[in-house]
């Protein structure tokens, strides 16, 4: 069954503290995303990579950071330096057409 | 920088009523895209739209793109209660540093059914 999985569903972090949410894809896809989902907005662009060992920050990269060691995982860390990281995260990866997202990971930061 | 706007936020309709969304680009695009995201669920791709005045229909679902390729629409006809979510549309120029060109998503609109 293909497809992008990202685990934890849910992700509760104490303020200060770094958190890696992952994203795995075996649609054989070279570019891969991360958005972030904010209520009323719509999907802002954190970092995207082309391909293996390469990636570019997007829109609002300022407090995350990404790695692209596999064609299959794309991780992204939310560090400590990110002042407003509750919200819902979207991994995706993408044909020259079409983008497929993953079922995306509730952060909440308490 | 490039900004897609995406009008109403919110519609509110009965079932069976028509439902309309509008995209407007500040820049000319290459190509537009709209997803559905359902309550809780992730954005799903619907369709693409490339050439100028272009014109594609799903069911109940008809997608417009602009002569001068800065606007789209989507409507749907005779709404249905599980056409609820969130109708999103995404424009994509070139270049941006990125092969695929930049997709810049607007803000998305919800749409509530009531039976």
């Amino acid at each position: 069954d293909g497809g992008i999985t990202q685990s934890p569903k849910y992700l509760f972090r104490k303020e200060g503290q770094n958190v890696t949410l992952s994203c795995e894809q075996n649609l054989n896809h070279d570019a891969m995303y991360w958005y972030r989902q904010d209520p009323g907005q719509g999907l802002r662009l954190i970092y995207y990579s082309q391909i293996v060992n390469d990636f570019q920050k997007g829109d609002i990269a300022e407090g995350y950071s990404v790695s692209r060691e596999k064609k299959e995982s794309f991780p992204l860390t939310v560090t400590s330096a990110q002042k407003n990281p509750t919200a819902f995260y979207l991994c995706a990866s993408r044909t020259e057409e079409t983008q497929y997202f993953g079922p995306g990971t509730r952060l909440l930061v308490l | 920088g490039q900004q897609v706007m995406q009008i109403p936020q919110y519609q509110h309709v009965q079932e069976g009523e028509d439902f309309t969304t509008y995209c407007n680009s500040s820049t000319t695009l290459s190509n537009i895209q709209w997803y559905k995201q359902r309550p809780g669920g992730h954005p799903v791709f619907l369709i693409q739209l490339v050439k100028s005045g272009e014109v594609k229909k799903q069911k109940r679902l008809t997608f417009q793109f602009g002569e001068a390729k800065k606007n789209s629409s989507l409507h749907i006809t005779a709404t249905q209660t599980t056409d609820v979510g969130t109708y999103f549309c995404a424009g994509r120029t070139r270049g941006g540093g990125t092969s695929y060109g930049k997709l810049t998503f607007g803000q998305g609109t919800i749409l509530t059914v009531h039976p």
